[in-house]
């Protein structure tokens, strides 16, 4: 079993829908969960980080952490065309190690 | 203030010659990180330097190496490139280490195409 999972997409949904992105992980000492996004022939960009469980809001973004049943997911309100990219999910635990998932592609049709 | 800068942007070579690519952190930033990142595989994490100290080292063969310079500038090096060699090679700078090291920020890689 991998220790990040992510369903790759592509994930297409219209403009203005809400978006939930999701992923799983297997290590439980997993401290910090991040999300990047990805824009084609860039590098990834921090969207949001937490520690441990809980929930955390930045605008339209909502990354929701459930320590428990070892599952992230990073919620998008009122997407747009320009959140049209790949997400992906990240976890540290306590050796700094940065494992990241494989990314979702995600496309918001205008 | 200036982001994260790797040189060069792309790069083309042949199966057994060695490759060294190069990262300027953000200035301040002390802890650089480099990954490799294919469609296969994703990102993985090749190793992570601080105070020009290899702090951890993913599951990558001896051919893969690094180092970094009292500047905080970063260069890591692969030897006898394979064709799995291909990938987008990407460098990120931190401003913190140890706990809480999670602001990572990414520059936009060198990609490396091995023939």
């Amino acid at each position: 079993q991998k220790e990040v999972e992510q369903d790759p997409g592509p994930l297409s949904v219209p403009e203005g829908a809400i978006v939930s992105l999701n992923c799983t992980y297997s290590n439980s000492a997993f401290q910090y969960f991040m999300w990047y996004r990805q824009y084609s022939r860039k590098g990834p960009e921090l969207l949001m980080y937490t520690y441990s469980s809980g929930n955390k809001e930045d605008g339209r973004f909502t990354a929701q952490v459930d320590k428990s049943s070892k599952y992230i997911s990073l919620f998008i309100r009122d997407s747009q065309p320009s959140d049209s990219a790949t997400y992906l999910c990240a976890m540290r635990g306590r050796d700094d190690k940065i494992i990241f998932g494989k990314g979702t592609r995600l496309h918001i049709l205008p | 203030k200036a982001g994260v800068t790797q040189t060069p942007r792309y790069l083309i070579k042949t199966r057994g010659q060695q490759v060294t690519l190069s990262c300027s952190p953000i200035s301040g930033h002390r802890s650089v990180s480099w990954y490799q990142q294919t469609p296969g595989q994703g990102l993985q994490f090749l190793f992570e330097y601080f105070s020009e100290t290899q702090r951890n080292k993913g599951n990558f063969p001896g051919r893969f190496s690094g180092r970094q310079f009292s500047n905080s500038r970063s260069e890591m090096n692969v030897s006898t490139l394979e064709l799995g060699d291909s990938a987008l090679y990407l460098c990120a700078s931190s401003s913190k280490v140890g706990q809480s090291l999670v602001e990572a920020f990414f520059g936009q890689g060198t990609r490396l195409t091995v023939v």
